[in-house]
């Protein structure tokens, strides 16, 4: 079974800062993993996926992320923040070959400070 | 740019009401998916259809919810009735097909008092 596990249920960074969101999951198959965004009242944004191509990914925006099997891990980066950026991040996870059934995390809220 | 499309935005009912909700997929998606999503948690899966036929209903509590894509377009989510925990937002998915990205609409939410 999947499942996935956001660190941190509030982060706050000052706008320019490094953005680091972090993901941990559990797979009995190699994965497949998002990252998405949700404004507030409105649905999901896919930020990024990783489908067993490319470990480092880039995604919409200016983020980023990178698929660390030894550290089961799938953390979303930006080396900038800003004002726009704050909103809800949600990392999935599937089973290898399939982008359906997605198992999500229970989101970490972004707050960028002035 | 095609967009999922549900309505209505948001719906407020009284417990033991019936409530339904809408989701137009983008034209041409054979896949679809109601997730619930409560407030402070991420979107979980109630169910998925693939054309009109259901090929995942394991999380939908099936004594009060019910879900159709009859013509294998759109769909509809029904509750009846509704409960004070169904409180959350309802959100529709699409995408080509089962190994596919999935879009999402912008969601329905419920406030059951």
């Amino acid at each position: 079974a999947q499942s996935v596990t956001q660190l941190g249920s509030h982060v706050s960074v000052s706008e320019g800062a490094l953005v680091l969101l972090r993901c941990n999951y559990s797979s009995s198959v190699p994965p497949y993993l998002f990252w998405y965004v949700q404004y507030p009242n409105q649905g999901l944004q896919l930020l990024l996926k990783y489908t067993s191509a490319a470990t480092l990914v880039k995604g919409i925006n200016g983020f980023e992320a990178e698929f660390k099997k030894s550290e089961t891990s799938f953390h979303l980066t930006k080396p900038s923040a800003h004002m726009s950026d704050a909103a809800e991040y949600f990392c999935a996870v599937s089973k290898g070959g399939s982008q359906g059934n997605l198992i999500f995390g229970k989101g970490t809220k972004l707050s960028v400070k002035p | 740019e095609a967009e999922v499309a549900q309505s209505p935005r948001y719906k407020i009912t009284e417990k033991s009401q019936a409530v339904a909700f809408w989701c137009d997929p983008i034209s041409g998606h054979a896949t679809l998916y109601w997730y619930r999503q409560i407030l402070g948690q991420g979107p979980e899966l109630l169910v998925q259809f693939q054309d009109e036929s259901v090929v995942d209903d394991s999380q939908l509590p099936k004594d009060r919810f019910s879900a159709e894509r009859l013509k294998g377009v759109d769909s509809t989510l029904k509750i009846q009735p509704a409960e004070l925990g169904d409180s959350a937002m309802y959100l529709c998915a699409s995408s080509e097909g089962r190994l596919d990205t999935q879009y999402f609409g912008p969601g329905t939410r419920l406030t059951v008092l």
